[in-house]
Formats: C-alpha cells, sequence, structure tokens
C-alpha cells in the first residue's frame, strides 16, 4: 500500500524566511510525484510534478526535489500569498488489469502560514 | 489551460435523498476522471476512478452502490450519492487526468441534514 508522510504538520514563518517542506513516500513502483497548493475550501492546485530520483523543478519561489524516498518543498523568501496548504501525492504502479491510470495517494499535507 | 469545473459548489439536502455533482473538464478532454473525498482536517481519498464510456472502478471500501459514477462524455463525469446519511456530508472533489497529470476541481461541499 502507498504511503506518504508530510512533515511538519504545520509551519508558521516570517515573510523572507526560506524553509522546506519535507514528503515522505512508500509506493511500489513510483510513476510520479507531485505537488499541489491547496487554499480553504477549494481543490488543489497543481504545482510540480516529479518523475526521478535527482530531478529538480522550479517555479517562482518554489522548487521541488526528488530522492528514492522523499521529497522536498523549498521555499525561497515567501510571502504572504504563499500562505496554503501544500500537499504530496504519488502515483504508483497501474494496479488494474484493465490498464489505465490509477489515482493519487496524498499525504496530510503541510499547513503553511507567512506571516507580514 | 486544463481548468476543471464542479457543480454545485455546496449542496444542503435532508437525509434519504439523493444528491448529484457535476465535473466539467472546460478545455481539454479527459478520458479518465478521478473523485475524491476530503473529511475537515484530512487528506484527500480516493473514492473512484472514472473511464469514459466504460464502468467506474472504485477503491476498497467505498460502495458502488452508494456513489453512482457516470463518464458519459470526454468532458463530463457525474458523483451521484444516493440516500444520503450525514455520514456522508463532506468535501467531495474531482479531478481530470491530462497527459500525466491530474488538475483539480474547486470542490463541492455537500451537508446532509
Amino acid at each position: 500500500e502507498d504511503q506518504v508522510t508530510q512533515s511538519p504538520e504545520a509551519l508558521r514563518l516570517q515573510e523572507g524566511e526560506s524553509s522546506s517542506l519535507n514528503c515522505s513516500y512508500t509506493v511500489s513502483g513510483l510513476r510520479g510525484l507531485f505537488w499541489y497548493r491547496q487554499d480553504p475550501g477549494k481543490g488543489p492546485e497543481f504545482l510540480f510534478t516529479l518523475y526521478s530520483a535527482g530531478e529538480e523543478k522550479e517555479k517562482e519561489r518554489l522548487k521541488a526535489t526528488l530522492t528514492k524516498k522523499e521529497s522536498f518543498l523549498h521555499i525561497t523568501a515567501p510571502k504572504p500569498e504563499d500562505s496554503a496548504t501544500y500537499l504530496c501525492a504519488v502515483q504508483g504502479r497501474i494496479m488494474y488489469s484493465g490498464g489505465g491510470a490509477d489515482g493519487l495517494t496524498f499525504g496530510k499535507g503541510t499547513h503553511l502560514i507567512i506571516q507580514p | 489551460g486544463a481548468v476543471v469545473s464542479q457543480h454545485p459548489s455546496w449542496v444542503i439536502c435532508k437525509s434519504g435523498t439523493s444528491v448529484k455533482i457535476e465535473c466539467r473538464s472546460l478545455d481539454f478532454q479527459a478520458t479518465t476522471m478521478f473523485w475524491y473525498r476530503q473529511f475537515p482536517k484530512q487528506s484527500l481519498m480516493l473514492m473512484a476512478t472514472s473511464n469514459e464510456g466504460s464502468k467506474a472502478t472504485y477503491e476498497q471500501g467505498v460502495e458502488k452502490d452508494k456513489f453512482l459514477i457516470n463518464h458519459a462524455s470526454l468532458t463530463l463525469s457525474t458523483l451521484t450519492v444516493t440516500s444520503a446519511h450525514p455520514e456522508d456530508s463532506s468535501f467531495y472533489i474531482c479531478s481530470a487526468l491530462l497527459g500525466y497529470e491530474q488538475y483539480f476541481g474547486p470542490g463541492t461541499r455537500l451537508t446532509v441534514t
């Protein structure tokens, strides 16, 4: 069974204070690791997909990295508008004999608050 | 691009009634869509995979007769919660697959009284 653990559960930073969010995973045959941002009462907003260890992707103040056991979401000089819950999810090996895509296994998220 | 909508955004219904939630991919076609449920301060939990033109695949523990899924076109999947009970109250979110990535709708808040 695929598992995703995110830490910390909550993080409060001052504006401009850089930090990293962790996502540890166990999966049988990683097909992709995904990062999403979720604002209260809304659906997740896609940020990044990582496919193999060593891969890195950047978008504005965010940078995602991947190893064989975990992924990090680095946030550099955050602003108050970066406050949200950041979700990590994995997609493992296709389980259904009929083929097609599996859904994602999500972690519980890290609730990030950036104070001005 | 890759916009997914849901309707309604929130709904209140009485116990024992049925509720239908629509999920649409607005600017792309999606052979595969997914339905998730999220309880307060919990993670998203996959309920089922919806494939256009075929039967949905349900996750273990999800009652297929209670949560009816129809994916009749490449841009529309519907989830019907039948004989709803208060414990079905939750935030229901759909996603549509584009390439290898899932794009999520804004969610539907269901409250069963």
